[in-house]
């Protein structure tokens, strides 16, 4: 079964704390990962788009990597504007028609 | 451009009203998307349409009904409202989807309660 797995489900840093958010997927045909935030009460706002296993891409503090397996998506010396939900989703390709599969988000909380 | 953008932001119905939920998108995109986000669940796929005049359902059609009857415009129509809809309700909308891997880009949402 296609599944998408997002851990932790909650992580609070410091400003400046750099951390790691996971992203692990069981699909087949994986067509693309991609990452999203999603600020309270508001609609996701897409980040970035994976295609193959070791691809990266980043923007600003933030740093989205590939495997076969999975994704991590690093933030690099975050900042309280930087807290959200982030969430991940992959299009994967089923029984000749493509699906987007969205994990359940990590809740990130960065102190001043 | 105003990307995409949804109708109305809050709703309360009670149990058997009707109502349309209405997405618009100014980028000229053919797939659109209607999902429903749920506490501790991933965003889920009620129906999605493939382009104007088309419709096929998702994940967790039951109890809803779609229209695509303009490109840019996206309806999403619950004919007898129960408790179990009451959720937040996001649509998208993609460049498409058969032939390459596509961004989704995403509304405000909805939030709709049930009573």
């Amino acid at each position: 079964e296609d599944q998408v797995t997002q851990s932790p489900e909650a992580l609070r840093l410091q400003e400046g704390e750099s951390s790691s958010l996971n992203c692990s997927y069981t699909v087949s045909g994986l067509r693309g990962l991609f990452w999203y935030r999603q600020d309270p009460g508001k609609g996701p706002e897409f980040l970035f788009t994976l295609y193959s296993a070791g691809e990266e891409k980043e923007k600003e503090r933030l740093k989205a990597t590939l495997t076969k397996k999975e994704s991590f998506l690093h933030i690099t010396a975050p900042k309280p504007e930087d807290s959200a939900t982030y969430l991940c989703a992959v299009q994967a390709a089923t029984s000749g028609t493509y699906k987007y599969i969205f994990g359940t988000g990590t809740r990130l909380k960065v102190l001043a | 451009n105003a990307g995409v953008t949804q109708t109305p932001k809050f709703r309360v119905l009670k149990t058997g009203q009707s109502m349309t939920l209405l997405c618009a998108q100014d980028m000229n995109h053919e797939y659109m998307y209607w999902y429903r986000q749920d506490p501790g669940m991933g965003l889920r796929l009620i129906h999605y349409s493939v382009g104007e005049g088309t419709t096929a359902k998702g994940e967790v059609p039951d109890g809803y009904n779609v229209s695509r009857l303009k490109k840019q415009n996206f309806l999403l129509g619950l004919e007898s409202a129960a408790p179990s809809q009451t959720s937040v309700y996001f649509c998208a909308s993609s460049y498409s989807s058969q032939d390459r891997t596509d961004t989704q880009y995403f509304g405000p949402g909805t939030r709709l309660t049930v009573l």
